[in-house]
């Protein structure tokens, strides 16, 4: 079974600030294969990416992907106010699905 | 656009069962792989089992096996999870999520409640 471990698991920045997260797998993973998704309170999941480093239908541009082998990044660019929230990623490897534990990003 | 909506939720007791339904709407239901999601209170997101387009293959996490089962009719647009034995540990929000492109969720539902407790 793959793990996937984020850090931070606090991430505390100002609007218009640079996020960096990370997302480490506790194996080399088939990097096909993994996504990144935000969550607010009280709301359902919403995909970012997926394939590592595309964008699902809608997401800004100012959020990308990247990595491969074991370690995958999840950058937004320029901080907006809506981006606060928790960050997973995700991984899916013969017919079973793992998610990392999560970022929250406050604002500072 | 695409829609799911959960139900069936609520309140059960420790080794009891419950079964969660979801309709989906605005899509081809018959041609996309389904899963069951959960999250417990405070806590991350845990994959709880999927199935095929036409429902002949099924996988779940070790957690579930053997007292959850997931369907689906394609007739009627619906996803199901059938939960048995519950124990305290299956209290979470159960999202119905579609399966997207290269393994991930590309649409979800707004999610159930299920809390197990005497």
């Amino acid at each position: 079974e793959i793990v996937l471990t984020q850090s931070p698991g606090t991430l505390s920045l100002s609007p218009g600030e640079r996020a960096t997260l990370s997302c480490r797998a506790s194996q080399n993973v088939d990097t096909t294969y993994l996504a990144w998704y935000q969550q607010k309170p009280g709301q359902a999941p919403r995909l970012l990416i997926f394939g590592v480093s595309s964008r699902a239908t809608g997401i800004p541009d100012r959020f990308s992907g990247s990595g491969s082998g074991t370690d995958f990044t999840l950058t937004i660019s320029r901080l907006e106010p809506e981006d606060f929230a928790v960050y997973y990623c995700q991984h899916y490897s013969r017919s079973s699905y793992s998610f990392g534990q999560g970022t929250k990003l406050e604002i500072k | 656009e695409e829609q799911l909506v959960e139900s069936g939720g609520g309140l059960v007791q420790p080794g009891g069962s419950q079964r969660l339904s979801c309709a989906a709407s605005g899509f081809t239901f018959s041609t996309y792989w389904m899963s069951w999601v959960r999250q417990a209170p405070g806590k991350g997101l845990e994959w709880v089992a999927n199935i095929k387009e036409d429902g002949s293959e099924s996988y779940c996490v070790e957690s579930v096996r053997g007292r959850f089962t997931i369907s689906r009719d394609n007739a009627q647009n619906s996803l199901f999870l059938q939960m048995n034995s519950l124990t305290a540990e299956d209290t979470a929000v159960y999202y119905c999520a579609r399966g997207g492109r290269l393994g991930s969720f590309d649409s979800w539902g707004q999610g159930t409640q299920v809390t197990v407790s005497s």
